[in-house]
């Protein structure tokens, strides 16, 4: 099993730009999820899907999009980039009934110029 | 609401020195507990859990009590190793879903040989 993989490891944009960071897992886990990691402020969720065709809107969802059209695969999309999006994201999956111990990709360090 | 407070960091100790991270929690009802760990460059690994009052999460040489009368969890090792050099997050989960888990800012340790 490769776990959660996420790319890139590492991007650049200039504000206004869009793009989208991949995740991908191959557990078979119903859960996945998206946070953002900032000095001092922890994880933060930004949106989160319960299984394939079913999203919802974490703690900070503004400026960002997701899909999960398969149990596989849950990117998130960034659709006019801002510094404030600098940030180091995760990508995070689990079993239904052991929700609360998620597995985590290696991360996606973004920088907004 | 739910929160979780962690003392502040940077811990540095020496090779084989007594650890305690401290952990406070705020919650309205009786969450489940847990500590992840972030090895540089990795995302966060499930270190131990608790899921009520009393219970003692165990892994890796740490261990941490879950204390409802003090609201604490505070991770301790007896002697760590250069390799536990990580930074440690304290979360709490109360309930069924990705946006009832919430992580606090984290501790970074530094061991030196």
């Amino acid at each position: 099993n490769a776990g959660v993989t996420q790319t890139p490891k590492f991007q650049v944009l200039k504000t206004g730009q869009s793009m989208t960071l991949q995740c991908a897992q191959d557990m078979n886990h119903e859960y996945m999820s998206w946070y953002r990691q900032d000095p001092g402020m922890g994880l933060r969720l930004i949106h989160y899907s319960v299984g394939a065709g079913i999203t919802d809107q974490g703690e900070v969802p503004n400026g960002y999009n997701v899909s999960r059209s398969t149990t596989e695969d849950f990117p998130l999309r960034l659709l006019s980039a801002a510094p404030s999006q600098t940030s180091v994201y995760f990508c995070a999956s689990s079993y239904y009934e052991r929700l609360n111990e998620q597995f985590f990709g290696p991360g996606t360090r973004l920088t907004v110029l | 609401g739910n929160s979780v407070t962690q003392m502040e960091g940077p811990v540095t100790l020496s090779e084989e020195a007594f650890l305690t991270i401290n952990c406070t929690y705020t919650a309205t009802g009786y969450p489940s507990l847990f500590w992840y760990v972030q090895y540089p460059g990795e995302g966060l690994q499930l270190l131990l859990k608790a899921t009520k009052a009393d219970d003692k999460g165990s892994n890796k040489g740490f261990e941490a009590t879950y204390r409802k009368e003090t609201t604490s969890f505070h991770l301790e090792k007896g002697s760590v190793q250069v390799s536990d050099s990580a930074v440690y997050f304290c979360a709490l989960s109360e309930g069924a879903s990705y946006d009832k888990v919430i992580f606090g800012p984290g501790t970074s340790l530094s061991v030196i040989p």
